[in-house]
């Protein structure tokens, strides 16, 4: 089983829908989690971290469910410029950290 | 624009050449990485180094050989590659690796080829 797993998609949707992605993880010493953003032939940025309490910014909703291991971006009101790759990511703390990165899932927002 | 640079952008090389990958990061960070990141595949993360200690390498084949000079410089060198290791080289930093919240900025990749 990987020790992160993404729907690699893609997802197409029409622009002002909204979108979720769920990401699943195997490691109950994962710690820390995060959404990347990585779009077509540049570098993965860093969308937003995620909490237990869950957290907002803008159109964009992280959640965590620590019990059944997984984490959610909720996407609201997508806009053509969301098109790109969404990437989850854990932090594993098994004495040093440790970052995997999940496959990533693909949306493509359309006009 | 990115804090973090990466020399070359694309590279062609054969099994039998010797190149190296270069990074540099101008944000005062103390952890650097490099990373693979193949089509259809997750991005693998190859090797970390902290303070220039390297603190991880994750089963990398030998050929693949990384130098930490300073906090700010990152190289890769390659030596006797095979073609399955075409792929997009990133390289990362992060403040360092006190924190799991630590984020980490990349630059913009290598892409490489290897006939």
């Amino acid at each position: 089983r990987k020790e992160v797993e993404q729907d690699p998609g893609p997802f197409n949707v029409p622009e002002g829908a909204t979108v979720a992605f769920n990401c699943t993880y195997s490691n109950s010493a994962s710690q820390s989690f995060f959404w990347y953003r990585q779009d077509c032939r540049k570098e993965p940025k860093l969308l937003m971290s995620v909490y237990s309490s869950g957290n907002e910014d803008g159109r964009f909703t992280a959640q965590l469910n620590r019990a059944s291991q997984y984490i959610s971006l909720l996407i609201r009101d997508s806009k053509l410029s969301d098109s790109a790759t969404y990437l989850c990511v854990v932090i594993l703390n098994t004495g040093g950290f440790k970052t995997i990165f999940g496959a990533g899932t693909r949306l493509f927002v359309k006009a | 624009e990115t804090g973090v640079t990466q020399t070359p952008r694309h590279l062609v090389m054969g099994m039998t050449n010797k190149k190296s990958l270069k990074c540099e990061q101008h944000l005062g960070h103390n952890a650097m990485y490099w990373y693979k990141q193949s089509a259809k595949k997750p991005l693998e993360l190859m090797f970390v180094y902290n303070f220039k200690e390297q603190t991880e390498n994750n089963s990398v084949p030998s050929r693949f050989s990384p130098e930490c000079p300073n906090s700010s410089h990152l190289f890769l060198h390659l030596h006797t590659l095979q073609p399955e290791d075409s792929a997009l080289y990133l390289c990362a930093s992060s403040q360092d690796l006190s924190s799991s919240y630590n984020e980490q900025f990349f630059g913009p990749g290598t892409r490489l080829t290897v006939l």
